[in-house]
């Protein structure tokens, strides 16, 4: 069964202090892999798509690896405003547009 | 360009009642999903809409049903309300090729559906 599982449920970080998401995914034919930030009472906000193992795309403090076992979301600098709900989503072979969703990594940044 | 918007943004029913949730696409997007999100979980994908029918369904019973109109909008109809069914509801569109090559999904903000 496709599965997403991210780690840990929970970080906290000083201002400043990096740090990184963890993303493991068993999905048959993976098409994409998704990263979406997603703030208390709203809808997830897109952050990435990555397509094959080796990739990686950046924006601002983010970015976003791909491995054919897990994905990382490496967060350099982080500042308070990052702080936020982070979820990793796969969209494998099914074709249905089901998107897999983990669990999520609740992320909180203290000045 | 309009995002993806949803109504009610708050709701409390009674077990056993019936609900209707409310979904506009993004302009330009014809293909719709639905998710339950459940209090510290990530989203749980319910269905999707492709040209007004029903292409893909997840894990969830014949009382979670939906409709897709030609504008694109949609809704979620759930029956038989149960306590477990309290969770926020997300409303996804995309376009019909990115969908199907899983590029971005937009969500709107949500339905807080409270079953008492």
């Amino acid at each position: 069964e496709d599965q997403v599982t991210q780690s840990p449920e929970a970080l906290r970080l000083q201002e400043g202090e990096s740090s990184s998401l963890n993303c493991s995914y068993t999905v048959s034919g993976l098409r994409g892999l998704f990263w979406y930030r997603q703030d208390p009472g709203k809808g997830p906000e897109f952050l990435f798509t990555l397509y094959s193992a080796g990739e990686e795309k950046e924006k601002e403090r983010l970015k976003a690896t791909l491995t054919k076992k897990e994905s990382f979301l490496h967060i350099t600098a982080p500042k308070p405003e990052d702080s936020a709900t982070y979820l990793c989503a796969a969209f494998g072979s099914s074709n249905t547009g089901k998107l897999i969703f983990g669990q999520g990594t609740t992320l909180q940044v203290k000045p | 360009e309009t995002g993806v918007t949803q109504s009610p943004t708050h709701l409390i029913k009674t077990r056993g009642q019936q609900v209707t949730l409310r979904c506009s696409s993004q302009s330009g997007h014809n293909t719709v999903s639905w998710y339950q999100q459940a209090l510290g979980q990530g989203p749980q994908f319910i269905f999707q809409y492709y040209r007004e029918e029903e292409n893909g369904r997840g894990n969830f019973p014949p009382r979670f049903s939906g409709l897709q109109f030609p504008n694109y909008s949609s809704e979620l109809n759930v029956n038989a309300l149960e306590l477990d069914d309290s969770a926020l509801y997300l409303c996804a569109s995309s376009s019909e090729g990115h969908s199907l090559r899983g590029y971005g999904y937009t969500f709107g903000s949500g339905t807080r559906l409270t079953v008492v």
